[in-house]
């Protein structure tokens, strides 16, 4: 596609329940990127994947947090057990390569009620 | 470990004023520079980055910023501001390995009539 697309656009979820954020990078971007905007945190970095592996997690917040991307394209971001401090804006990004400039998505509002 | 400080949170300021947004950084490496704007209600867009070569860099629409490796800072400036630059502006910091984005808490600029 022209851009990096997530989707939903907005999920709100009730607490204890399991979500699924989707992101489709740029055709052709071997490196994704996936971080959490919320408001008193800013920006922070979650988990990246070169290619299908993913050499850093240390942004993952907890166990409850996974990430898995499949065929060097599509990546899902999953959050087990939701709680309200996971309320936040996702934003995926990918680059040509690693080191490259980094296009985001326009992100996932997700509302932990 | 890499941090960003973003000394400002808001700025606000009158159309055609200068603006100087500040950004300072720690890393015992080498490290690549950006800012980044959200405008409102869009996903992040980089606005421009130093990576080498000339410690000034700019954009297309009048920013620019300069590296100071001894100051350890990035600060972001355009000597005359538009309303339309009214958004929130995001420093980052990579060291070149593993390509993942270390943001400051952002600096939101108001550009008054």
């Amino acid at each position: 596609g022209a851009g990096v697309s997530q989707s939903p656009s907005n999920k709100v979820t009730e607490k204890g329940k399991d979500v699924e954020l989707r992101c489709d990078p740029i055709s052709g971007h071997t490196a994704l990127y996936w971080y959490r905007q919320s408001l008193g945190q800013g920006l922070e970095f979650l988990i990246y994947f070169q290619g299908n592996s993913a050499p850093d997690k240390s942004g993952l917040p907890s166990d409850r947090f996974s990430a898995e991307r499949t065929g060097g394209s599509v990546s899902t971001l999953t959050i087990q057990r939701t709680q309200q401090e996971d309320s936040a804006v996702y934003l995926c990004a990918s680059s040509f390569t690693l080191n490259t400039e980094a296009f985001f998505g326009q992100g996932t509002r997700l509302t932990v009620v | 470990a890499q941090s960003v400080t973003q000394l400002d949170s808001q700025v606000p300021v009158f159309e055609e004023a200068p603006v100087e947004l500040r950004c300072n950084y720690s890393s015992s490496v080498s490290v690549y520079l950006f800012w980044y704007v959200q405008y409102p209600n869009q996903g992040l867009q980089l606005l421009l980055k130093y990576l080498s070569g000339s410690t000034l860099v700019e954009s297309i629409n009048g920013f620019e910023a300069e590296f100071n490796k001894s100051q350890t800072s990035f600060h972001l400036r355009k000597p005359s501001v538009h309303i339309s630059d009214t958004a929130e502006y995001f420093c980052a910091v990579s060291e070149g390995q593993g390509g993942k984005l270390i943001f400051g808490q952002g600096t939101e600029l108001s550009v008054k009539p």
